[in-house]
C-alpha cells in the first residue's frame, strides 16, 4: 500500500505570494491533519480534516486554510505569504479520527520564502 | 496547559550504549502518548505508541511505559547502533476526540562507532 505521498517537494516562493500544497492520504484513511516544523517552533499543529470537515484548529493566523475533498485528498493554502512561513510542512493521515488511530506522514514540502 | 517536555540534545552515544530520552507531558484526561523518530530529509515515522496507563510500547528495540503518576512516557533501548542516528520526538494526542498531536521539541541522537 503506498504511503502518504505531498506534492511538491520542494517550493521557492517570493514574500506576498500564495501557495497551494497538497496531500494524498494512505489509501482507505479518511483523516488528514496538517503540521508546519520549524527549527524555532518545533512541529506545530495547523490543522485537521475529517469527512471533508474541518475538525480542528491549530493557533495559526487566517492566512493559513485548507480543505478536505471526497477522496479524501487535502490541500493547504498560505497566502500574501512571509518569510516565516519557510519552513517543512507535513501532512499526516489516519484511518479515523480518534487519539488511538495511527498517524502516518508524509514527506513534507520544504517552502522557502524569499 | 497541554504539553510535552523533552530532554534537550544532541545526545552522543557509542555503538551497544544504553539510551533514555526522557518525555514528561501535561494533559487534561488521559492521552494517548507517541514515539516518533525523524531521519535526515524525510518526514516522521511512528515508533511506538501506548494507549493507557502502564502499557509499554516497544518496536525495534526501543521500549516505553505509560507511567500515569508521573506523567513519563520515557525511550529506553538497550544496545543502540549507528543506524539509530536520528530525531526522536515524543507526542501526546488529543483527549478530545480528534487526532491533533501536541509534540516535544524533539532529541536529536548521534551514535559513533
Amino acid at each position: 500500500k503506498a504511503g502518504v505521498t505531498q506534492t511538491p517537494r520542494y517550493l521557492i516562493k517570493t514574500r506576498g505570494q500564495q501557495v497551494t500544497l497538497s496531500c494524498s492520504p494512505i489509501s482507505g484513511h479518511r483523516s488528514v491533519s496538517w503540521y508546519q516544523q520549524t527549527p524555532g517552533q518545533g512541529l506545530q499543529f495547523l490543522f485537521e480534516y475529517f469527512s471533508e470537515t474541518q475538525r480542528n484548529k491549530g493557533n495559526f493566523p487566517g492566512r493559513f486554510s485548507g480543505r478536505q475533498f471526497s477522496n479524501s485528498r487535502s490541500e493547504m493554502n498560505v497566502s500574501t505569504l512571509e518569510l516565516g512561513d519557510s519552513a517543512l510542512y507535513l501532512c499526516a493521515s489516519s484511518l479515523e479520527q480518534g487519539q488511538g488511530y495511527e498517524q502516518y506522514f508524509g514527506p513534507g514540502t520544504r517552502l522557502t520564502v524569499t | 496547559g497541554n504539553s510535552v517536555t523533552q530532554m534537550e540534545g544532541p545526545v552522543t552515544l557509542s555503538e551497544e550504549a544504553f539510551l533514555t530520552i526522557n518525555c514528561t507531558y501535561t494533559a487534561t484526561g488521559y492521552p494517548s502518548l507517541f514515539w516518533y523518530v525523524q531521519y535526515p530529509g524525510e518526514g516522521l515515522q511512528l515508533l511506538l505508541k501506548a494507549t493507557k496507563a502502564d502499557d509499554k510500547g516497544s518496536n525495534k528495540g526501543f521500549e516505553a511505559t505509560y507511567r500515569k503518576e508521573t506523567t513519563s512516557f520515557h525511550l529506553e533501548k538497550g544496545s543502540v547502533q549507528v543506524s539509530d542516528s536520528a530525531v526522536y520526538f515524543c507526542a501526546r494526542g488529543d483527549t478530545g476526540g480528534g487526532n491533533k498531536l501536541t509534540f516535544g521539541t524533539g532529541t536529536q541522537l548521534k551514535v559513533e562507532l
